[in-house]
């Protein structure tokens, strides 16, 4: 089956310092591959995406490369503010079955915290 | 378009009783779906529509649950005898099969707590 595995928060940063979320995913067939992120009292918003190896996508300072090889897409930024803090997804979708649905499958999120 | 609305923000019941929540999806989408969401987790997928036809409906989706998108716009979700483990974060999204953009977009959700 498809799943999403990354690391467990929270992330705890002082404004500036450089951010690293580590992602890894398993998945039947070719995934596409996002990062969502949910600001407090909001909804989920797509931040950035990749749709085939060794695609970068990046978005608000925010970049992800997808790995392949590895079945990584891990986040990167390098200097964090205070409006950074939110929790971050990793998803993947695919197209499945007859229907050809893409729902998202989301890892547990992770939680990121910066301080002045 | 202001985006994917959900109706209410959070509703409180009681064990045993009936809910109902609604979305309105991004006017031109035409793919709807619902996800759940616990604390500290993130979402799950429940079930699809693509138009009025459901096509998808994951196992987490009981017999309890049933949704609907009637005309292939908005959509309800509602819940039959709830039970407390259904508190969760209840996300609708849409997208389009149309055009470049084919993203998923989430409204805020509803925040059911059974009591």
């Amino acid at each position: 089956g498809n799943s999403v595995t990354q690391m467990e928060g929270p992330v705890t940063l002082s404004e500036e310092a450089f951010l690293t979320i580590n992602c890894t995913y398993t998945a039947t067939g070719y995934p596409s591959l996002f990062w969502y992120v949910q600001y407090p009292g909001e909804g989920l918003q797509l931040l950035l995406k990749a749709t085939k190896a060794d695609d970068k996508g990046s978005n608000k300072g925010f970049e992800a490369t997808y790995r392949k090889e590895t079945t990584s897409f891990h986040l990167e930024k390098g200097s964090v503010q205070v409006s950074d803090s939110a929790v971050y997804f990793c998803a993947l979708s695919v197209a499945l079955g007859d229907t050809g649905r893409r729902a998202l499958t989301f890892g547990s999120g992770t939680r990121l915290q910066v301080q002045p | 378009d202001t985006g994917v609305s959900q109706n209410p923000r959070h509703k409180i019941t009681k064990r045993g009783q009936n809910v109902t929540f609604r979305c309105d999806p991004i006017s031109e989408h035409n793919r709807l779906y619902w996800y759940r969401q616990t604390l500290g987790q993130g979402p799950e997928f429940l079930t699809y529509f693509q138009n009025e036809a459901q096509l998808e409906k994951s196992r987490l989706l009981s017999d309890r649950f049933s949704a609907e998108r009637p005309k292939g716009s908005f959509s309800t979700l509602e819940i039959q005898r709830t039970e407390q483990g259904d508190s969760a974060m209840y996300l609708c999204a849409s997208s389009s099969t149309r055009g470049k953009n084919t993203e998923a977009f989430f409204g805020q959700g509803t925040r059911l707590t059974v009591v």
